[in-house]
């Protein structure tokens, strides 16, 4: 098992450009996290998919940024129009269904906002 | 202000030593806890998860939950320089059809060797 795979791991854009960050959750899984890193804040999560349904985005910043989850397979999180601020590192972690599965992390894509 | 709050920011222990974090909540709605550990570059991995009060021992490792003062602490024993990194504590509600975890802002532990 290859656990969670993040692409790319490091990402460049310029300020107003629009960025894709892809995650591939373990085989099995029906849960699907993405969180965001700095070290300011922490780990700040932003939303949830279960069963490929969007169950809470409650920490997505409502504009500019939305998620998918066309397949089991995979989810994106694309970010328009991107600032400097949202230079991060973002985080895809999957799970088991149930309160008491742990999450698996990825190893998250750096973006960097220039 | 964080829901999950850990202490202390950092902590420097000599090898073989040992290294205590605590974790406390501000929400009796957290009653599942984890302890993730964070090498640079790589996503937080978790070490072990703790839902009952007591003790739970893994290895080198032991956590500590006290579910009436809403406190959770994580002990290495014997640390090893492959222990420093940043060390998480990981809440989640009972009550919570999301199952997000809410994390602290963390604990850096350095191993002097």
């Amino acid at each position: 098992n290859a656990g969670v795979i993040q692409t790319p791991r490091h990402k460049v854009t310029g300020k107003g450009q629009e960025a894709t960050l892809w995650c591939e959750p373990i085989s099995g899984h029906s849960a699907v996290f993405w969180y965001r890193q700095t070290i300011v804040q922490g780990l700040e999560f932003l939303t949830y998919f279960r069963n490929q349904a969007p169950i809470d985005d409650s920490g997505m910043p409502k504009e500019r940024f939305s998620a998918q989850m066309p397949n089991q397979s995979h989810s994106t999180l694309k970010i328009q129009s991107t600032q400097p601020q949202d230079s991060a590192v973002y985080l895809c972690a999957s799970s088991a269904l149930g309160g008491q599965n742990t999450l698996y992390f990825g190893a998250g894509t750096r973006l960097s906002v220039l | 202000q964080q829901k999950v709050q850990q202490s202390p920011e950092s902590l420097s222990v000599p090898e073989g030593g040992m290294a205590s974090l605590n974790c406390t909540s501000s929400d009796r709605n957290f009653q599942y806890f984890w302890w993730y550990r964070q090498h640079s570059g790589e996503g937080p991995k978790a070490l072990m998860s703790i839902f009952s009060d007591g003790d739970k021992k893994e290895g080198r490792f032991t956590a500590h939950l006290n579910k009436a003062s809403l406190h959770v602490s994580l002990h290495i024993r014997d640390s090893q320089p492959s222990d420093s990194a940043l060390y998480f504590c990981a809440a989640r509600m009972t009550n919570s059809a999301g199952n997000k975890l809410t994390f602290g802002i963390g604990t850096r532990v350095l191993v002097r060797p």
